[in-house]
């Protein structure tokens, strides 16, 4: 158990481009969550997969965010044409099977857009 | 939607004290559970320790333990003992104990206390 892990760490970039991050979740894990986190405010549910399904998304992912995970293992998180706005901490969890698991989070990845 | 509350933004314990950290939170729901985690400076965020809500007695985890008041919608963790290793950011979490396919998966966050050991 290698825990959930999350690339790129840090990412800085200009207002308009598009970037991509990317989480691993622990390997026996179905389920896998996003979440974003500001300065001095605990995570905020983004989206949520059950496998490959994407199952929940939040009111706070706009038509430019899209997450994917092809084939129930990794993740992506794309943000289009990148806002001021969007810099925060993006978080990704995992949990496994069961009504009870508890969701490990990866280190997370700091978006800075400039 | 369920709201997690921390009225503490900022707590100091002296070494070796025991500090107790506020949590309450809103729902009308009667199976769910409660977690802290811990989020030390640029590092991944951990389980501290999880309650289940149909379980009166209160949870521990080592030097960690939670008085879980149902009724009055209280969660609030005690830190026994206090080491410099426990300065973080403690945030106190909700999650609905509703089947898979519902919406209860999220967590719902408060907003954070700031947990700061003096030697």
């Amino acid at each position: 158990d290698t825990g959930v892990s999350q690339n790129p760490r840090h990412k800085i970039t200009k207002r308009g481009q598009n970037v991509t991050f990317r989480c691993d979740p622990i390997s026996e894990h179905n389920r896998l969550y996003w979440y974003r986190q500001t300065l001095g405010q605990g995570p905020e549910f983004l989206t949520y997969f059950q496998n490959e399904a994407q199952l929940e998304k939040s009111r706070l992912l706009s038509d430019r965010f899209s997450a994917e995970r092809p084939k129930g293992s990794f993740s992506t998180l794309e943000i289009q044409r990148t806002e001021q706005g969007d810099s925060a901490m993006y978080l990704c969890a995992s949990s496994g099977r069961g009504r009870t698991d508890t969701q490990y989070f990866g280190p997370g990845t700091r978006l800075t857009v400039l | 939607a369920q709201t997690v509350t921390q009225s503490q933004p900022e707590m100091s314990v002296q070494e070796a004290e025991t500090v107790t950290l506020s949590c309450t939170y809103d729902t009308s729901e009667s199976d769910y559970y409660l977690f802290w985690y811990k989020q030390p400076p640029s590092r991944q965020m951990i389980l501290v320790i999880r309650q289940e809500a149909y379980k009166q007695q209160n949870a521990t985890e080592n030097r960690f333990s939670v008085n879980f008041q149902k009724a009055a919608k209280s969660f609030s963790l005690k830190i026994s003992d206090s080491q410099l290793g426990d300065a973080a950011m403690y945030f106190c979490a909700y999650r609905s104990a509703l089947p898979a396919s519902n919406t209860g998966n999220q967590f719902y966050f408060g907003t954070g206390t700031s947990l700061t050991v003096i030697p």
